[in-house]
């Protein structure tokens, strides 16, 4: 069964510096989308994507934060300069159409020191 | 603000018994769908509900969508020490489908 793949697994980065998140959605979903989770709190919104822009994003998706769509596969999450409070597990998920359900890759951890 | 509340947050079990978890609004959802998510790993989800008063079974978990569209349950009968995880509901809200509303969670372990 096709599944959402993430990578790293696990980034470790300095406070302050430039990280990129990358994933590869399933390759028939057109919708995109890019959630949150620090430990022990709710899974959070960030941002939606759908024909190659940004549909919806939430107030933490702030000017730090940006993604791409760099070719037919990649859908990537930047954060351009890491705080501690960016500490979390960055999920992507991708479904085919609106109102069916979201398809999650298995995160990358992020820990910024 | 829309909210997703789901009861309890813990549960501890032992192997064998019957389990309900909640999940309540004071919203209408087009459709809600519940995940498990094990540590370290991406939600997966386990089923998606549309219809009021739908129920639909999984082996052993049946989730149940109120007749409303605000709540909906997950019964675990006999469970094992494998449905261990965090089970998560998330609703698309009736007037917005491109976000999910995110319930916190309920943390089930199941002891042998």
């Amino acid at each position: 069964e096709p599944e959402v793949t993430q990578t790293p697994s696990h980034q470790v980065t300095q406070m302050g510096q430039e990280v990129i998140l990358r994933c590869v959605p399933i390759s028939n979903h057109l919708y995109f989308y890019w959630y949150r989770q620090i430990l022990g709190q709710k899974v959070e919104f960030l941002v939606s994507f759908y024909n190659n822009e940004i549909s919806e994003k939430s107030e933490i998706f702030d000017d730090q934060f940006s993604v791409e769509r760099p070719d037919g596969s990649n859908f990537t999450l930047k954060i351009r300069s890491t705080k501690l409070e960016d500490s979390a597990m960055y999920f992507c998920a991708s479904r085919p159409g609106t109102g069916s359900p979201l398809h999650f890759g298995n995160g990358t951890r992020l820990t910024v020191t | 603000t829309q909210l997703l509340e789901q009861s309890p947050q813990f549960l501890s079990i032992q192997e064998g018994e019957n389990l309900t978890v909640y999940c309540n609004s004071s919203s209408v959802f087009s459709s809600l769908q519940w995940y498990r998510q094990e540590p370290g790993e991406g939600p997966v989800l386990l089923v998606t509900v549309v219809t009021g008063g739908e129920v639909k079974k999984l082996k052993r978990l049946t989730f149940q969508f109120g007749d409303a569209r605000k709540d909906s349950s997950l019964h675990i009968t006999a469970a094992q020490p494998g449905d261990t995880g965090l089970y998560l509901c998330a609703g698309l809200h009736a007037g917005n489908n491109r976000k999910l509303i995110w319930g916190l969670g309920t943390s089930l372990a199941v002891n042998p």
